[in-house]
């Protein structure tokens, strides 16, 4: 257990729908990671940040955003829903930018 | 644009015997991480290696960096099926902050 949180563990939905994936860091940790995992594109870096502030962006679509809140829980926000969005979404903390990131068990999406 | 590489991205082998994953990636960096994942379960982070020449061990795993030839090795000594698992390698890029790319993975197999 890596102390990383998210809720909720599946998601079934429709396309053309929003969803809202919600995720809280280890204890004290200040940056907060997104990835996506599917079988076509591996897994890949979405959006970091660090203490309510974004730091970095990777392959995050535009239908997609997050924020981090003054507790640093994150949620990760998932619009327009398309089939190809169907993947596993982790979340990842660490306590600095450049310390090793340790990740949650996963949210699994559906889209049908 | 970073991109990193794994070989062999399959491997299934008996118990009892040596093998090596191979990390490859396209540009410099001095940190790299190697993860486990177990089947539909989240990233076990193994070892985190932050300079040339560096060499981690755990277990019968070992890891080791060279970043003049761009390559990191995971070495398996006598394997046990308790170590089939799936394992990434991740190189850091930082811009600002740190992203991390990852590989294709590598599905291991040990077989009694």
């Amino acid at each position: 257990d890596s102390g990383v949180t998210q809720t909720p563990k599946h998601l079934i939905t429709a396309t053309g729908q929003r969803v809202t994936l919600r995720c809280s860091p280890r204890s004290g940790d200040l940056s907060v990671y997104w990835y996506q995992q599917s079988l076509d594109q591996g897994l890949q870096f979405l959006i970091q940040y660090y203490n309510g502030e974004e730091r970095a962006k990777g392959n995050i679509l535009e239908r997609f955003s997050a924020q981090q809140f003054p507790d640093l829980h994150s949620e990760l926000n998932l619009s327009s829903l398309e089939l190809g969005d169907s993947a596993l979404y982790f979340c990842a903390s660490s306590w600095g930018s450049l310390d090793t990131q340790y990740f949650g068990p996963g949210t699994r999406l559906t889209v049908l | 644009e970073l991109k990193v590489e794994q070989n062999p991205l399959f491997l299934s082998m008996q118990e009892g015997k040596n093998y090596t994953i191979y990390c490859n990636y396209s540009t410099t960096s001095d940190r790299l991480y190697w993860y486990r994942q177990d089947p539909g379960k989240s990233l076990e982070s193994l070892f985190v290696l932050l300079s040339n020449g560096a060499v981690k061990q755990e277990g019968r795993l070992m890891a080791s960096l060279d970043t003049k030839a761009r390559l990191s090795t995971l070495h398996i000594t006598a394997a046990v099926h308790d170590l089939s698992a799936t394992y990434f390698c991740a190189v850091a890029y930082i811009q600002g902050a740190q992203k991390l790319v990852f590989g294709q993975g590598t599905r291991l197999t040990i077989n009694p």
